[in-house]
């Protein structure tokens, strides 16, 4: 069964901190990995999508890699903001058949 | 430019009752989806419609839930006699196209919050 597992389910940090985020997926094969980032009671916003030859894409503050061989991704955010606070969710597109399998996010607290 | 629009913003409703959840997606987005995120859950999948092609349905937990889109643009999502597990956020996301690898962009609305009492 295809899966997308995050860890972990909530982050607190101070702000000015790293903090980096998990990623498993059992989804093979697969089109695209995405990053995305959801504010309290907003839609989801994209932050970094890679595809399967891809290992790392950047956008700002926010780092995202990709390891197909282990199945892995991970977001790597570089000295964190208040603003940085906000649930971010993996996503995982498999084959052109399948649907969109969406993790459960990790809850990020960023604290002054 | 506008984003995707959702409305109302907040619904609650009685058990029982039908409720009508609205979306306006991206002038120009052929692609639209609806989801459903339930607290401390993953976005689910519900409908996706993409041009005049026949909706992908597969996602809908029931048939008390049905969608429409209507000129390939505004689309709304009906819950038919709600229950309390019915209640979630419903987010509504449109795209260019759904073409593989599915290299284009979703953008999502802010959702609408169904409370069911």
């Amino acid at each position: 069964k295809n899966q997308v597992e995050q860890s972990p389910q909530s982050l607190i940090i101070l702000e000015g901190k790293n903090c980096t985020l998990q990623c498993n997926y059992t989804v093979s094969p697969f089109s695209n990995l995405r990053w995305y980032k959801q504010d309290t009671g907003r839609g989801p916003v994209s932050l970094t999508i890679m595809t399967f030859s891809e290992n790392t894409k950047s956008n700002g503050r926010y780092t995202a890699t990709l390891d197909a061989d282990t199945k892995q991704s991970s977001l790597h955010i570089t000295a964190s903001q208040l603003s940085d606070s906000a649930s971010y969710i993996c996503v995982v597109t498999p084959n052109r058949d399948d649907k969109i399998i969406f993790g459960k996010g990790t809850r990020l607290h960023i604290l002054p | 430019g506008a984003g995707v629009s959702q409305s109302p913003s907040n619904k609650v409703t009685e058990k029982g009752k039908d409720v009508e959840l609205r979306c306006d997606p991206i002038s120009g987005h052929t692609a639209l989806y609806w989801y459903r995120q339930s607290l401390g859950q993953g976005l689910e999948f519900l409908i996706y419609f993409q041009g005049n092609s026949a909706p992908d349905k597969s996602g809908l937990p029931s048939d008390r839930f049905s969608a429409e889109r209507t000129g390939g643009s505004v689309s709304t999502l009906t819950i038919q006699r709600t229950q309390q597990e019915d209640s979630a956020v419903y987010l509504c996301a449109s795209s260019l196209a759904t073409a593989w690898p599915l290299s284009y962009e979703q953008y999502f609305g802010p959702g609408t919050r169904l409370t069911v009492t």
